[in-house]
């Protein structure tokens, strides 16, 4: 199965602190994806991408950035973090090479408590 | 207001009964469906996917789809207590482009 590894799986900062979430996959899958999930929302897209040096805007990008840095590795970056922003993120990753072949596989997760 | 909506909330099933769970979709650009299943404090998991109109069976899981209305259904049959879970229905148009997610139905199992 695949694997999907979060770092850290947990985090506390303040109001206005820099985090960054992290996340590596070792299945040579295409696309990753961060999602986080919110009591009363679900799932949400924040920002995904096809590649290293690839990113793409997903449904709630406001306030975060990510970068790709290789096709393993996509880091979720939070530079003035708010009370907003606390919640459970999951990264995932698929390979996309057609709807029967895009299963997610998520990793653990990582919950971000800002204070 | 949600794209993908799922009902009901919540269900509570006896073991080896029947749970039926509903997903509609109200983008009218959606082509493909999956079920995901997540389990108390764990990651989600593809349960099962569904792409042409019709039924499609896997074990005690089955699923519905009816292009028409957008609208999905999972059945399972002879509950047992594992199944206990958070049940997400997930929705796109473009599978490479990420999923939309409903809230889930969170299915309890009792013996």
């Amino acid at each position: 199965e695949a694997a999907v590894t979060q770092s850290p799986r947990n985090k506390v900062t303040v109001t206005g602190g820099n985090v960054t979430l992290s996340c590596r996959q070792t299945n040579s899958h295409n696309y990753m994806y961060w999602y986080r999930q919110d009591t009363g929302h679900g799932l949400r897209l924040i920002h995904y991408s096809y590649g290293a040096g690839n990113l793409q805007i997903g449904d709630v990008p406001d306030g975060y950035k990510a970068t790709r840095t290789t096709q393993e590795d996509f880091f979720l970056l939070l530079e003035l973090a708010s009370p907003s922003q606390t919640s459970l993120y999951f990264c995932a990753s698929s390979d996309a090479r057609g709807a029967g072949q895009n299963t997610l596989y998520f990793g653990a997760g990582t919950r971000l408590s800002v204070l | 207001q949600q794209k993908v909506q799922q009902s009901p909330e919540s269900l509570i099933v006896p073991e080896g009964g029947m749970a039926s769970l509903n997903c509609t979709s109200s983008d009218r650009n959606v082509d493909y469906f999956w079920w995901y299943r997540q389990h108390s404090g764990k990651s989600p998991k593809m349960l099962m996917s569904i792409f042409s109109n019709g039924e499609k069976e896997e074990g005690r899981f089955t699923v519905h789809l009816n292009k028409a209305s957008l609208h999905t259904s999972l059945h399972i049959r002879d509950s047992q207590p594992s199944d206990s879970a958070l049940y997400l229905c997930a929705a796109s148009n473009n599978y490479a482009q990420g999923l939309t997610f409903g809230l889930g139905t969170r299915v309890s199992v009792f013996p």
